[in-house]
């Protein structure tokens, strides 16, 4: 099992392009998340996914977008980036809390600069 | 809101040398506390899950416990390979959600 894994590991982009991250997980999980860890900040949650075709909005979602269009994977969009979005960007996924065990298993990252 | 809290922010220790990190909660209902380990450039590495007051679990060098207000995590004669980031996280019932906080950074000295 490769677990979860994010694509891509590192961008560069200026401001006011827009990208894509992937997520993907081959764990069966219903749950999935999208993160950013600043320096002192700690990790933030900006959306996440309760099943396939859901997302509720997390902590932080201003100027991200997020579609589940598959179990399996969990898109983050970036419509016109900004520095103050320049972060390392962490996709997590778990069982439902309806389960016995609903620990969430994370991705490598990806690290994002906007310039 | 649900809060957690750690201490130290940094800790510098001597191989061998045991000492506990802190994780300070305020939750309106524990649904779980969960500890993690980062190391640089990597994403969070799961570690454990405590539920109730009094919980206890272990793995190798590590020791984690449960109280109704914080949570430890114990290392017993830490070796270089234990230094990293280690996060504390809970969820709230009826929450899919965790709150994590800002960590501490371990350094083992050889």
């Amino acid at each position: 099992n490769a677990g979860v894994t994010q694509t891509p590991k590192f961008r560069v982009l200026k401001t006011g392009q827009s990208m894509t991250l992937l997520c993907a997980q081959d764990m069966n999980h219903e749950y999935m998340y999208w993160y950013r860890q600043d320096p002192g900040m700690g990790l933030r949650l900006i959306h996440y996914s309760v099943g396939e075709g859901t997302t509720a909005k997390g902590e932080v979602p201003d100027g991200y977008n997020v579609s589940r269009l598959k179990k399996q994977n969990f898109l983050l969009g970036l419509e016109s980036a900004a520095p103050s979005q320049t972060s390392v960007y962490f996709c997590a996924s778990s069982y439902s809390i309806a389960r016995s065990s609903y620990e969430q298993y994370f991705g490598p990252g990806t690290r994002l600069t906007v310039t | 809101e649900d809060q957690v809290t750690q201490s130290p922010e940094a800790l510098r220790l001597q191989e061998g040398e045991s000492s506990s990190l802190n994780c300070s909660y305020t939750v309106s209902g524990l649904r779980g506390l969960f500890w993690y380990r980062q190391d640089p450039g990597k994403g969070p590495e799961f570690l454990f899950t405590l539920y109730s007051a009094g919980e206890e679990k272990e793995k190798e060098r590590l020791k984690a416990t449960l109280t109704k207000k914080e949570s430890f995590l114990h290392i017993t004669a830490p070796k270089p390979e234990d230094s990293a980031t280690y996060l504390c996280a809970v969820r709230n019932f009826g929450n899919e959600k965790l709150t994590f906080g800002t960590g501490t950074r371990l350094t083992i000295i050889p």
